[in-house]
Order: structure tokens, then C-alpha cells, then sequence
């Protein structure tokens, strides 16, 4: 278990709304990472964050913004939902001992933007 | 292209088989490669992690790396219907603490 909280789990709103999921860890990781997973696709990198307040674009950052103030805790923002970021969310950690190591994934977010 | 290659599957296997799955990746440089196994409608879970060439084997699960070729597989010996899922290949990119995923095989273990 590497401690990885998501929430919400599950989240169904509209689009224009703004959006923010949560990926808390207990593991004190310097490396998090969101993911979108969808049919066709499997996962893509959103945006990664290497430590507070250091965060990087991942392939398919447009519409998505993040923030890192705490070491446990990274943010995931959907400014203004579209139908098109329906997806299930994912976030990851991976330890700071060098490159190439593992990452450990949450439970998931399932967003639905209608 | 794709810069990891997995072939989508299905792949349909009897139990008590063997399951090869196989991945191909495109960046030389990589140098660490990691099979996770993902449950319909969970997260992927790490199953195997191989960094040298050659193989590695962890209870039923056999994975092979061919760094020359740039391939890497993973062998699953008596196949249990448990074992149906999607397999990601991941492979890291180089220079940075990313990881580069396939789209993932889907298994399926036929009793």
C-alpha cells in the first residue's frame, strides 16, 4: 500500500464548472504524477510535480492546471470543464532515489462532465 | 509512433497455459521497464520490474528483457482465470522520472 488517497472517487457536474480533484500520500514521495485513462488511449501523463511547488506539463496538459504547496498533497484543476475531459483520473507517486523507479498508483477519480 | 507497443488484444489463453505477453519500445536510452496488471475498473498495480537484460522471475511471472532488440516480455506459466486483466508495459524516459505507457494487452483465462 503506498498510501495514496484520491478524492473524490467519483464526480459528476457540468460543463464550464471548475474542477478540482485531490491525490493525498502519506509516503512523503518527492514525485507525483496525474494520469487520464480513456478507451483507445490507456494512460497519459496530465502534468507530474518533482517537488513543492515544482511541477511539469506531461503530453496532455492543455485545459488542466496543478499545484504542489505541500509535500503530501497535489492538486489537480479543471478550470472550466468540457465533456471531453471525462475521464477516470488517476495519480501516482515514485520515490526521489534516482531515475527509473516504479510509481504506485491511487484508486482512481471517475469524472464525468455533462 | 507510438514510442511503447503492446499488441491490444484480446488475448485468449486456457488455463493452466502459458501467457506471453510482449512489449516493444523505441528509446534506446531506456533503461528501466515495468509490467502492471490493471483489474477492470481499478488502477494498475506493479507486478514486475526488470532493469538488466535477461530474465526475472517472481512466482509465476517471468519477465524477459532484450535491450538489444528493445523489446521485453512477461510470461505468466499456469495461467489462472485470476490472472484476466489488461497488462501495461512501462518503460521510463530517459533523463527524466517519467514513465512512457503502453496501451495494455487484455488477458483473458478461458477454464
Amino acid at each position: 500500500d503506498a498510501g495514496i488517497t484520491q478524492s473524490p472517487r467519483h464526480k459528476v457536474t457540468e460543463t464550464g464548472t471548475p474542477v478540482t480533484l485531490r491525490c493525498h500520500q502519506t509516503e512523503n514521495h518527492r514525485y507525483m504524477y496525474w494520469y487520464r485513462q480513456d478507451p483507445g488511449h490507456g494512460l497519459r501523463l496530465i502534468h507530474y510535480s518533482y517537488g513543492v511547488k515544482d511541477t511539469d506539463k506531461g503530453e496532455v496538459s492543455d485545459g488542466y492546471s496543478v499545484s504542489r504547496s505541500k509535500t503530501e498533497d497535489f492538486l489537480l484543476t479543471l478550470e472550466s470543464a468540457t465533456s471531453s475531459q471525462t475521464s477516470v483520473y488517476f495519480c501516482a507517486v515514485a520515490p526521489g532515489q534516482g531515475n527509473g523507479q516504479p510509481q504506485h498508483f491511487g484508486d482512481g477519480t471517475r469524472l464525468s462532465i455533462l | 509512433q507510438k514510442e511503447v507497443e503492446q499488441n491490444s488484444g484480446p488475448l485468449s489463453v486456457p488455463e493452466g497455459a502459458i501467457a506471453s505477453l510482449n512489449c516493444t519500445y523505441s528509446d534506446r536510452g531506456s533503461q528501466s521497464f515495468f509490467w502492471y496488471r490493471q483489474y477492470s475498473g481499478k488502477s494498475p498495480e506493479l507486478i514486475m520490474s526488470i532493469y538488466s537484460n535477461g530474465d526475472k522471475e517472481d512466482g509465476r511471472f517471468t519477465a524477459q528483457l532484450n535491450k538489444a532488440s528493445q523489446y521485453v516480455s512477461l510470461l505468466i506459466r499456469d495461467s489462472q482465470p485470476s490472472d484476466s486483466a489488461t497488462y501495461l508495459c512501462a518503460v521510463n524516459s530517459p533523463g527524466a522520472q517519467k514513465l512512457v505507457f503502453g496501451q495494455g494487452t487484455r488477458l483473458t483465462i478461458n477454464p
